[in-house]
């Protein structure tokens, strides 16, 4: 089985400008998950969807990144403008739904410094 | 609200040593408590899980009790390897809801 893929790997850009992340789950997960993971810290929830809906995204800066799921499969992340703080590997997650006792698959995460 | 607490790190031990990594947490329900463990440059992985209270969940040697009394899921291993140097995530997760996870433990194991 195919685990949860993520492009790219590494992203290095310049403050203010944009960068997009992309996430393809494992096939049949319903339910999606974009973490971001600061040097030292655990992974913070940044949006949750299950299949194309937003379910969580309380803790997603509103003003400055957005995630879209169109069709319940793939899903991007998107930050425009990049603030320096934003340098943290990215991580996307996936699992079967969004039960208490399903297992959350991650992807190798994609690593992002804002110089 | 809802939160996981690990020792901090570094830890530091010897090869064959007895590894205990502390995590405790505090839920509004009832939680299913996991650990991850993320390896250098690569992503997280699940070690184990337990789903209720008094469950044990096990692999590859290393194992953790769900203590509902204690709010706690303390990972254990009765001899580590140099190949278990990582950094491991206790998280917590209720139904609907996203995972918390504990600020992370980095182990490091010298021969």
């Amino acid at each position: 089985e195919a685990g949860v893929a993520q492009s790219p790997r590494y992203k290095i850009i310049e403050k203010r400008q944009s960068v997009a992340f992309w996430c393809n789950p494992i096939s049949g997960h319903a339910t999606l998950y974009w973490y971001q993971q600061i040097l030292g810290q655990g992974p913070k929830l940044l949006i949750q969807f299950q299949n194309n809906g937003v379910v969580d995204d309380s803790q997603l800066p509103k003003d400055r990144f957005s995630a879209e799921r169109l069709k319940g499969v793939d899903s991007t992340l998107k930050i425009q403008p990049a603030k320096l703080e934003d340098s943290a590997v990215y991580l996307c997650a996936s699992s079967l739904s969004s039960g208490a006792q399903e297992t959350q698959y991650f992807g190798p995460g994609t690593r992002l410094l804002v110089l | 609200g809802n939160s996981v607490t690990q020792m901090e790190g570094p830890v530091t031990l010897s090869e064959e040593a007895f590894l205990t990594i502390n995590c405790t947490y505090t839920a509004t329900g009832y939680p299913s408590l996991f650990w991850y463990v993320q390896y250098p440059g690569e992503g997280l992985q699940l070690l184990l899980k337990a789903t209720k209270a008094d469950d044990k969940g096990s692999n590859k040697g290393f194992e953790a009790t769900y203590r509902k009394e204690t709010t706690s899921f303390h990972l254990e291993k009765g001899s580590v390897q140099v190949s278990d140097s990582a950094v491991y995530f206790c998280a917590l997760r209720l139904t609907g809801n996203q995972f918390y996870f504990g600020t992370g433990t980095s182990l490091t194991v010298i021969p």
